[in-house]
């Protein structure tokens, strides 16, 4: 299994839902990743957990909160958004910094709040 | 100061001809590496071809080749033989040692006409 999953892919959701992302691989990948990606621009990095600790905050909004229950599986909890969060939400995994194989990246969760 | 500068916003090509993207990047670390990656309309991130600091050789994957010029600090993507199906966002990204952060270009719309 090569792959991050990703769920769901669409979602919508009000300023005073609450809300999840989930995301899951099986590589065996000992980091994972949320990315934010606003329309036509490059994905910047939310949080990164290493050996399901969380390792990088970038300074994001309290209203986002990661999970890490294991080593397959990492959540984004959602709270009180506003409509500026409204992206695609990327997650991804990477074994470390010498693999070759690049950062292995789910298909995204695109949000809307309304 | 950007770490990565991609300075195609768009660029055009003809079916079966090559084309090459740019990417320039900026660091002070003898340890690092550089990825490209391609993000159709869909949204997933492909990842397409890594090149290690300490690589003597140029990277080559299928079509694509990585044209690395270490002491410009420039690292090239080529794609041999453009398909309509290449037509998509294409990102450079560098990660530094031990840094767990990926870190992104605000990449180049290729567009493969027929």
């Amino acid at each position: 299994d090569t792959e991050v999953t990703q769920t769901p892919k669409h979602l919508v959701m009000g300023m005073t839902n609450k809300k999840s992302l989930k995301c899951e691989q099986h590589m065996g990948h000992r980091a994972m990743y949320w990315y934010k990606q606003k329309a036509k621009k490059p994905p910047e990095l939310m949080f990164v957990y290493s050996y399901e600790k969380l390792s990088i905050n970038e300074s994001v909004p309290s209203r986002f909160s990661p999970e890490c229950p294991n080593s397959s599986l990492l959540n984004l909890h959602l709270h009180a958004l506003q409509p500026e969060d409204s992206a695609l939400y990327l997650c991804a995994s990477s074994q470390d910094f010498f693999s070759r194989g690049g950062y292995t990246f789910g298909s995204g969760t695109r949000l809307t709040v309304v | 100061a950007q770490k990565i500068t991609q300075t195609q916003p768009g660029m055009f090509v003809q079916e079966k001809e090559a084309v090459t993207l740019d990417c320039t990047y900026d660091t002070s670390d003898q340890s690092y590496g550089l990825f490209w990656y391609k993000q159709p309309s869909s949204g997933e991130m492909i990842f397409l071809i890594y090149q290690g600091s300490y690589d003597e050789q140029n990277a080559t994957e299928g079509r694509y080749s990585l044209n690395f010029q270490k002491a410009r600090k420039s690292a090239n993507l080529v794609i041999s033989a453009s398909q309509l199906g290449d037509s998509a966002m294409y990102f450079c990204a560098m990660r530094e040692a031990p840094s767990e952060k990926l870190v992104f270009g605000k990449g180049t719309k290729l567009t493969v006409n027929p």
